[in-house]
């Protein structure tokens, strides 16, 4: 059984410019979280979704978005990139609650 | 506001040493997970406890949740080099959200 997979794993972006980022959940997970890793915050909630719909979300300003295709697969975007937002993006995919299975993540640097 | 306390922050310690990790909330969860988390990779589940009270072994690991659904602590027994990691707790509430603690980094010294 595929694990969670994560693509890029690794971006270099410029301020300003903006990023998306994938996520394929295991087969059959249908709930998609992604999470923000840096040193100084630790693992920050985004967004959730289920089935195609955002069903839970952080504290996040505007910028960071997601959305999640029929086949679950997750996308999460991030415009007008600050330097703050350099961190370890993480997809987790869940078949019920409790428990996730994470993807390596996405390092983003912004420069 | 900081759901999770996880404590210590950092530890380092001699392989074959016992250690104790701990996990403090002041809101109730409806299940707690405990992932570690090496790095450069994603966090990997270790175990899901639900029941107040609950006690689950995992080879040398052994996870405790509190009686009222509030903390947890995880136990590692001779501890081995592999050890070594980010342990991280997090808390389902019953809003379905899952918060994390901000981990506790283990080095295991051989």
């Amino acid at each position: 059984k595929a694990g969670v997979t994560q693509t890029p794993r690794y971006l270099i972006k410029t301020r300003g410019q903006q990023v998306t980022l994938s996520c394929s959940p295991i087969s059959g997970h249908r709930s998609v979280s992604w999470y923000q890793q840096t040193p100084g915050q630790g693992l920050q909630f985004l967004f959730e979704y289920f089935s195609e719909t955002q069903r839970n979300k952080g504290n996040f300003p505007g910028r960071f978005s997601g959305r999640q295709f029929s086949n679950s697969r997750s996308e999460m975007n991030v415009s007008t990139l600050e330097l703050g937002d350099s961190a370890l993006y993480l997809c987790a995919s869940s078949s019920r609650r409790g428990g996730y299975t994470f993807g390596s993540g996405t390092r983003l640097t912004v420069v | 506001t900081q759901l999770l306390e996880q404590s210590p922050q950092f530890l380092s310690i001699q392989e074959g040493e016992n250690l104790t990790v701990y996990c403090n909330s002041s809101s109730v969860f409806s299940s707690l997970q405990w992932y570690r988390q090496e790095p450069g990779e994603g966090p990997v589940l270790l175990v899901t406890v639900v029941t107040g009270g609950e006690v689950k072994k995992l080879k040398r690991l052994t996870f405790q949740f509190g009686d009222a659904r509030k903390d947890s602590s995880l136990h590692i027994t001779a501890a081995q080099p592999g050890d070594t990691g980010l342990y991280l707790c997090a808390g389902d509430t019953n809003a379905g959200k899952s918060t994390f603690g901000d981990g506790t980094t283990l080095t295991v010294k051989p």
